[in-house]
């Protein structure tokens, strides 16, 4: 089974709907992120928690929010999706003892109509 | 300057050709440099960490010039199976968040 899954893996919908991604994890890390990606533009960090008690805003926030229910799961929501929120989106964990690798989920693709 | 700066390829080669990726980095503080594989429509997976005294992995070699803030990789005999998107990646002084490069797409050709 994977370390680092993530649902839905595609979403269609439409302007202005609430949306929710959600990422859980096997491998026992503190440390969760979330990114976008869209193409020419690479990976931009979204939000990032190091503990169930830790939010932080990354470089694109806005539009967006995150929940940290428990160490293995980290949450994002598209409070209200536009069409320019249709990317790939990928959670993330880490160790902090691990030289900060970063192990992938298998990324959630969205489209906003 | 961006943060994380590649060559914008695509880079096509024949199997069994030697091809170098260059990157730079504008954050002189940066602590830690890693490249990322990234397959087409599949999540990034940290292809090996760079060292200030360079290191190697099989066909793989990796390097870092911090005074130049240079990061290359270079992969010799290449295999239709590296055919992949090759991201850069570092850190921030202090920071735990990695910054991405836009990455550079390899195709090795029969």
């Amino acid at each position: 089974d994977a370390d680092v899954t993530q649902t839905p893996r595609n979403r269609i919908t439409k302007t202005g709907k609430r949306i929710m991604l959600e990422c859980s994890q096997t491998k026992g890390h503190d440390r969760m992120y979330w990114y976008r990606q869209d193409p020419g533009l690479g990976l931009r960090l979204i939000y990032y928690s190091f503990d169930v008690k830790d939010i932080n805003k990354g470089e694109i926030s806005d539009g967006y929010s995150v929940s940290r229910q428990a160490q293995a799961k980290f949450s994002l929501s598209l409070e209200s999706a536009i069409p320019n929120q249709t990317a790939l989106y990928f959670c993330a964990t880490s160790d902090p003892g691990t030289s900060h690798e970063q192990y992938f989920g298998p990324g959630t693709r969205l489209t906003v109509t | 300057r961006k943060e994380v700066e590649q060559d914008p390829g695509p880079f096509n080669v024949p199997e069994g050709a030697t091809v170098a990726f260059n990157c730079t980095y504008s954050n002189s503080a940066s602590q830690s440099f890693f490249w990322y594989r990234q397959d087409c429509r599949k999540e990034p997976k940290l292809l090996m960490s760079v060292y200030s005294s360079g290191n190697e992995d099989g066909r793989f070699t990796a390097q870092l010039n911090r005074a130049s803030q240079y990061i290359s990789l270079l992969i010799r005999d290449s295999k239709l199976s590296d055919s992949a998107t090759y991201l850069c990646v570092v850190t921030g002084a202090g920071s735990y968040q990695l910054t991405f490069g836009k990455g550079t797409k390899l195709s090795v050709i029969p």
